[in-house]
């Protein structure tokens, strides 16, 4: 079935060194792909998107590209803050027009100064 | 509203007890979404909103739980006779674009319950 691997956390890092957390995903089809952020008390937000292969969706310093070969949508950022200090969710539509998310377990970053 | 509010934040109640969750979406957001993030088992689907109808309930775990939604906007998450297992952080969300979340949803800061 439809599933989303994270890799496992926490993943503790120094502020501006380089993150990557890896996500692979099993689905039938090219679903639109996610990550979504939860800072410390708030709600998940989404962080961005890619809609096909090769897209690569980006936000606040964040990158993650469509690796339709791999199945992966990798998170990516050069240089992280305390600020981003979170817990990180990739997720993607359980099936084509679907409206439920199938959610990886998430993986907590922290940052420290 | 700005976003999307639910309440309480957080809820202990006794093992047993019936609880009220409130979710209160983005203003003219039709579609509606619960789901509940338990330690260890990441976010899982419960219900899903279009209107006032419930075309999916099916992630609901038991027939202890229901939703209703009123008036298209506000939803009410019911547990009845609570049990430990239903500890959790229950998570509210919203869209506009109907019942594609290929625009992400909109969630709420969840409403954390510690059943005792």
């Amino acid at each position: 079935g439809d599933s989303v691997t994270q890799m496992e956390g926490p993943v503790t890092l120094s502020e501006e060194a380089f993150l990557t957390i890896n996500c692979t995903y099993t689905a039938t089809g090219y679903p639109s792909l996610f990550w979504y952020v939860q800072y410390p008390g708030e709600g998940l937000q989404l962080l961005l998107k890619a809609t096909k292969a090769d897209d690569k969706g980006s936000n606040k310093g964040f990158e993650a590209t469509y690796r339709k070969e791999t199945t992966s949508f990798h998170l990516e950022k050069g240089s992280v803050q305390v600020s981003d200090s979170a817990v990180y969710f990739c997720a993607f539509p359980k099936g084509a027009g679907s409206y439920q998310l199938t959610f990886g377990k998430g993986t907590k970053l922290s940052v420290i100064p | 509203g700005a976003g999307v509010s639910q309440s309480p934040s957080n809820k202990v109640t006794e093992k047993g007890k019936d609880v009220e969750l409130r979710c209160d979406p983005i203003s003219g957001h039709t579609a509606l979404y619960w789901y509940r993030q338990s330690l260890g088992q990441g976010l899982e689907f419960l219900i899903y909103f279009q209107g006032n109808s419930a075309p999916d309930k099916s992630g609901l775990p038991s027939d202890r739980f229901s939703a209703e939604r009123t008036g298209g906007s506000v939803s009410t998450l019911t547990i009845q006779r609570t049990q430990q297992e239903d500890s959790a952080v229950y998570l509210c969300a919203s869209s506009s674009q109907g019942p594609l979340p290929n625009y992400g949803y909109t969630f709420g800061s969840g409403t954390r319950l510690t059943v005792v």
